[in-house]
């Protein structure tokens, strides 16, 4: 089945230990996100790629970083993780960018990061 | 900023019953989505609906796009224990980006 995997699922690492989460897919669509979410919020847009054009979004923290080396694998860095870092996050992808079901997105099931 | 406001955010029902959750913003979308998302998982798609007015079902979920494409609902018939989640409407505004709702967490009592 087409779909979208997030590694690993659960992610511990210390305060300021760089971190990276990994998200790939399977749906050859065009566009991947990265998403954090923190308990019982809706899931904040960190940035996403449309092909290899890389978009950020204008709050989030220098801390993250993207890479996506090929359609199918994208990378999430954080260089300095702190304690407010703690979160779930989520990838997710569309096919491309428009209205309808261009833009509907799929998403994996995350990665749960604890930093200690 | 597109907000999307939901409502209620908690909602907590014996099965059988009925629900309504109420997606509302003061922004028009060029389209809907509604998620659902359970405990320690990512958001899955439900519906998107597009066209001001409509109505899609989906077997006892009920979605509705206001006429002035600004607003939405979910509404389901005997809720079963199977339902509870976390129900996220997002909103896709003109820059083609989902703005989230705050989400509605609806559990079903057996």
């Amino acid at each position: 089945d087409a779909m979208v995997i997030q590694n690993p699922r659960y992610q511990v690492t210390q305060f300021g230990k760089p971190v990276t989460l990994s998200c790939s897919q399977t749906l050859n669509h065009n566009v991947m996100y990265w998403y954090q979410q923190k308990s019982s919020q809706a899931p904040k847009l960190l940035f996403h790629y449309y092909d290899k054009d890389f978009n950020n979004e204008a709050d989030t923290p220098d801390n993250f970083q993207s890479r996506r080396p090929n359609t199918s694998f994208c990378f999430l860095d954080i260089r300095s993780p702190g304690l407010g870092d703690a979160a779930m996050y989520l990838c997710a992808t569309s096919r491309g960018v428009g209205r309808g079901k261009e833009v509907e997105q799929f998403f994996g099931p995350g990665t749960r990061l604890t930093v200690l | 900023t597109q907000l999307l406001e939901q409502s209620p955010q908690f909602l907590s029902i014996q099965e059988g019953e009925n629900l309504t959750v109420y997606c509302n913003s003061s922004s028009v979308f060029s389209s809907l989505q509604w998620y659902r998302q359970e405990p320690g998982e990512g958001p899955v798609l439900l519906v998107t609906v597009v066209t001001g007015g409509e109505v899609k079902k989906l077997k006892r979920l009920t979605f509705q796009f206001g006429d002035a494409r600004k607003d939405s609902s979910l509404h389901i018939t005997a809720a079963q224990p199977g339902d509870t989640g976390l129900y996220l409407c997002a909103g896709v505004g003109a820059n083609y980006k989902l703005s989230f709702g705050a989400g509605t967490t609806v559990t079903v009592r057996a």
